[in-house]
């Protein structure tokens, strides 16, 4: 059974740092993986997509690897703003409707 | 740009009784999904639709039905609320199949906050 696991589960970092969060799984046998901000009260909102044969995806100041044979993801954020204060989710699509979440990362900055 | 709108947003039931929770997109997308999120859990997939008039049941389907009638609703039914359906409730949908090799994004609405006493 697919685990997925972020560390840390809550983090808190001056603004204008960059940063790493981190996503393990177990089982490599995925399609893609997918990088979630969720903000208190609101739904998920996809920051990054990564097919299964891709390594990385990059979007603005944010930057997803992805290492299968490891079983491992980051989320890089570079100059952390008090905006990216949200709750980031790793997701591993495994096949049709096999979304397996793990449980978040709370990432707070502080100005 | 309304997306995925739920509604309610919050409702408070007693042991027992029926509700129904609504999603409605304008994105003309065919698959849909009801998660349910819980401290600790991450997001569960309930049920899901790949069209109008399909269902099919996701990891935790007990003690929920759901309808498509109209491709852009997506109904969540509770027959008889129970304290451990106690939860935050997520719509999603999305263009292509989740996990068919494509790189189409799920959207999510805002959630409904279920509690019951």
């Amino acid at each position: 059974k697919q685990e997925v696991t972020q560390i840390p589960a809550a983090l808190s970092v001056p603004e204008g740092e960059n940063l790493v969060l981190n996503c393990s799984f177990t089982d490599s046998a995925i399609y893609n993986l997918q990088w979630f901000r969720q903000d208190p009260g609101k739904g998920l909102t996809s920051l990054l997509l990564i097919q299964s044969s891709q390594r990385e995806q990059t979007s603005g100041r944010l930057n997803a690897s992805l290492d299968k044979s490891s079983g491992r993801s980051t989320l890089y954020i570079a100059a952390s703003q008090p905006g990216d204060s949200a709750t980031y989710l790793c997701v591993l699509i495994q096949g049709a409707q096999k979304l397996v979440f793990g449980q978040g990362t709370r990432l707070t900055i502080n100005p | 740009n309304a997306g995925v709108t739920q509604t309610p947003k919050f409702r408070v039931l007693k042991t027992g009784q029926s509700m129904t929770l609504l999603c409605a997109q304008d994105m003309n997308h065919e698959y849909m999904y009801w998660y349910r999120q819980d401290p600790g859990m991450g997001l569960r997939l309930i049920h899901y639709s790949v069209g109008e008039g399909t269902t099919a049941k996701g990891e935790v389907p007990d003690g929920y039905n759901v309808s498509r009638l109209k491709k852009q609703n997506f109904l969540l039914g509770l027959e008889s609320a129970a304290p451990s359906q106690t939860s935050v409730y997520f719509c999603a949908s999305s263009y292509s199949i989740a996990g068919g090799g494509s790189n189409q994004p799920q959207h999510f609405g805002d959630g409904t906050r279920l509690s019951i006493l």
